[in-house]
């Protein structure tokens, strides 16, 4: 009954490396969430994937932005050339969407990205 | 333009006071929900709100959504120390269940 998680919890680099941030779902979930939250906001839709797909990109802030879900269960965000304005908590959710009348959300504790 | 306002953005009172924070928005949505999030962590639902002109009641916490499901609020009653948190609000627009938008939160500190 592991609940969703993300790795790193912590991630530094410097400006212009590429990064890879892990969420895990809760098992059995097809819905798959990523956001941005930035301090003092709320979090930011970036991405959501249904199964293997991307059901909904339309959050992803550029081109630097890429994530995927090849197997249905774990995603990895990825960020190329990153910016110091890509530092924020990037946080991960996951729903079971089936059989419900509204979408109840999991969270992960999140992975907090600074780029120097 | 954020789609969902939330009010007050910081709100510090004192143990045993009430207080209400507000989520409005000039969207209709299919159903809304309120979060409560902590320094280090994910937002964790309390509750979800579906029917225009909905109380829900989460012992001490009590959560209306408005007849037009436009807007909601959440009434804190003998607010305690461990109701500090970010709270937030997120809607999910008609026909889009499967998307949620959130709103900025209120960060809200209960003083001993």
């Amino acid at each position: 009954g592991a609940g969703v998680s993300q790795t790193p919890s912590n991630k530094v680099t410097e400006k212009g490396k590429y990064v890879e941030l892990r969420c895990d779902p809760i098992s059995g979930h097809t819905a798959l969430y990523w956001y941005r939250q930035s301090l003092g906001q709320g979090p930011e839709f970036l991405i959501y994937f249904q199964g293997t797909g991307a059901a909904d990109d339309s959050g992803l802030p550029n081109d630097r932005f890429f994530a995927v879900r090849p197997e249905g269960s774990v995603s990895t965000l990825k960020i190329q050339r990153t910016e110091r304005g890509d530092s924020a908590v990037y946080l991960c959710a996951s729903s079971s969407l089936a059989g419900r009348s509204y979408n109840e959300q999991f969270f992960g504790p999140g992975t907090r990205l600074t780029v120097l | 333009t954020q789609l969902l306002e939330q009010s007050p953005q910081f709100l510090s009172i004192q143990e045993g006071e009430n207080l209400t924070v507000y989520c409005n928005s000039s969207s209709v949505f299919s159903s809304l929900q309120w979060y409560r999030q902590e320094p280090g962590e994910g937002p964790v639902l309390l509750v979800t709100v579906v029917t225009g002109g909905e109380v829900k009641k989460l012992k001490r916490l009590t959560f209306q959504f408005g007849d037009a499901r436009k807007d909601s609020s959440l009434h804190i009653t003998a607010a305690q120390p461990g109701d500090t948190g970010l709270y937030l609000c997120a809607g999910a627009k008609l026909n889009r269940d499967d998307k949620i938008i959130f709103g900025k939160g209120t960060r809200l500190h209960i003083l001993p």
